[in-house]
């Protein structure tokens, strides 16, 4: 079974930096591109980055780029997201999520997600 | 980057009835469209990708079609699971992908 699990976010001020994980479990981890979608409160989804599964590849939104960095251990099965220069409109669920046995999109895996407050 | 723009924000309907989600990209993103349901506090769960293609486990009552540009969503005969939030998301054209404003469906 695809299993996704989030953590790290928690409360941090404007301009800080926070660090967050995604333990992947049930799929060989370096096959496949991972992303994270973010969700403010009440709001919509919004994708932020991916990266390819080896020889990594990233990609970012434009909200978040040179900002926020995405990596991964493949001999871990770990994805992390790195934020630095928090902004109070970086406030959102941030889920981990990919595609199991395809391209790299859509997402028919999603985590829990993990809640990032940014405020003073 | 391809707006995408869901109709209507809300739509009422009484169980057993059939729901219509509408979908409109900026421009023509083939069939590169995926739906989503989200209920309150869960993750998104894949319904529909390719357009037309259920995912795993997902019920013959949702169906998706179009094209192009105007792609909609049908749950041909709402049950009590299905009242949630439905969003689209375009994976033609990227980075960025891009995802609707959602639809939010309600029991009547």
């Amino acid at each position: 079974e695809v299993q996704l699990l989030e953590s790290g976010g928690g409360l941090v001020q404007p301009g800080g930096s926070l660090r967050l994980s995604c333990a992947a479990s049930g799929f060989t981890f370096s096959n496949y591109a991972m992303s994270w979608v973010r969700q403010a409160p009440g709001r919509g989804l919004e994708w932020v980055s991916v990266i390819s599964g080896s020889s990594p590849s990233t990609y970012y939104a434009d909200s978040v780029k040179g900002r926020f960095t995405i990596s991964r251990d493949n001999s871990n099965n770990t994805l992390y997201l790195q934020m630095d220069s928090l902004r109070v409109d970086d406030t959102a669920v941030y889920y981990c999520a990919t595609r199991v046995g395809g391209y790299w999109f859509p997402f028919d895996h999603w985590g829990q997600g993990t809640l990032v407050t940014v405020s003073s | 980057d391809i707006v995408m723009t869901q109709s209507p924000a809300t739509l009422s309907v009484s169980p057993g009835e059939r729901a219509t989600l509408s979908c409109r990209a900026s421009q023509s993103i083939s069939n590169n469209l995926a739906w989503y349901q989200q209920k309150p506090g869960q993750a998104p769960r894949l319904l529909i990708y390719g357009t037309s293609t259920r995912a795993t486990g997902i019920p013959a009552r949702f169906s998706g079609s179009g094209s192009g540009t105007e792609f909609t969503l049908t749950i041909s005969s709402l049950q009590s699971e299905d009242f949630a939030v439905y969003y689209c998301q375009q994976y033609n054209d990227w980075p960025p992908l891009t995802f609707g404003g959602g639809t939010k469906v309600e029991i009547k």
